[in-house]
């Protein structure tokens, strides 16, 4: 079945500064990539997917890349900022069944 | 706000106890999903519900229920319950379950001293 693999667990970076979180996947099946936001006490959010037919997508500072040959896919946070502290979690999958990454804990100091 | 709401927030209960959590999709959703999120697994996968039916199964202990009720809420029934099984369980919704974007509810808490 799928696996995704998530790095790293923990990610420390100085305000403004860039952020990079990458997953592989190992189902070449796997169609559709989300990467959800947990903030401490709530529910993941979505805050960017990509489907296999595209290389790459953005949303102001966040932009996700897919290497659909080596089968993995990466979380880019730019400029980033105190209020992106939290755990991210990549997770790939078809047909509406996702597998997840164990996380990756994200501090930003001020 | 994601539109899914779960009850109850918080639930502590003993071992051997059976428990149900309830969910509600977003408007117009057909598809409800479970999660059990623990400090040491990530989110697990535990079941899928479209319009009623069982679509999909995960790792879901067979302690473990669910079903989906014709108004679209789930109930997710958890029994014989051991301190393993202490952990967050996340419902999620989506339209049609099929590669469309799930989103999550805040989540029950639940605790088995």
């Amino acid at each position: 079945g799928e696996n995704v693999e998530q790095h790293p667990s923990t990610l420390s970076v100085q305000e403004g500064d860039s952020a990079v979180i990458k997953c592989t996947y190992s189902d070449s099946a796997s169609n559709y990539f989300p990467w959800y936001k947990q903030e401490l006490g709530k529910g993941p959010q979505l805050i960017i997917d990509i489907r296999s037919n595209v290389g790459e997508k953005k949303d102001q500072r966040i932009a996700v890349t897919l290497n659909k040959t080596a089968k993995h896919f990466s979380l880019h946070i730019t400029e980033t900022q105190p209020e992106d502290s939290a755990v991210y979690f990549c997770a790939g999958g078809s047909q509406g069944n996702l597998i997840f990454g164990k996380g990756t804990k994200l501090s930003v100091k001020p | 706000d994601s539109g899914v709401t779960q009850t109850p927030k918080h639930l502590i209960t003993a071992t051997g106890q059976r428990v149900t959590l309830r969910c509600s999709p977003r408007s117009g959703d057909l598809s409800v999903y479970w999660y059990q999120q623990s400090l040491d697994q990530g989110l697990q996968f535990l079941i899928q519900y479209y319009n009623g039916e069982e679509r999909a199964k995960g790792n879901i202990l067979e302690r473990f229920s669910a079903q989906q009720f014709p108004d679209l809420h789930s109930e997710l029934n958890l029994s014989s319950l051991e301190l393993g099984d202490s952990a967050l369980y996340f419902c999620a919704s989506s339209v049609d379950g099929r590669q469309e974007t799930q989103y999550f509810g805040p989540g029950t808490r639940l605790l088995v001293l």
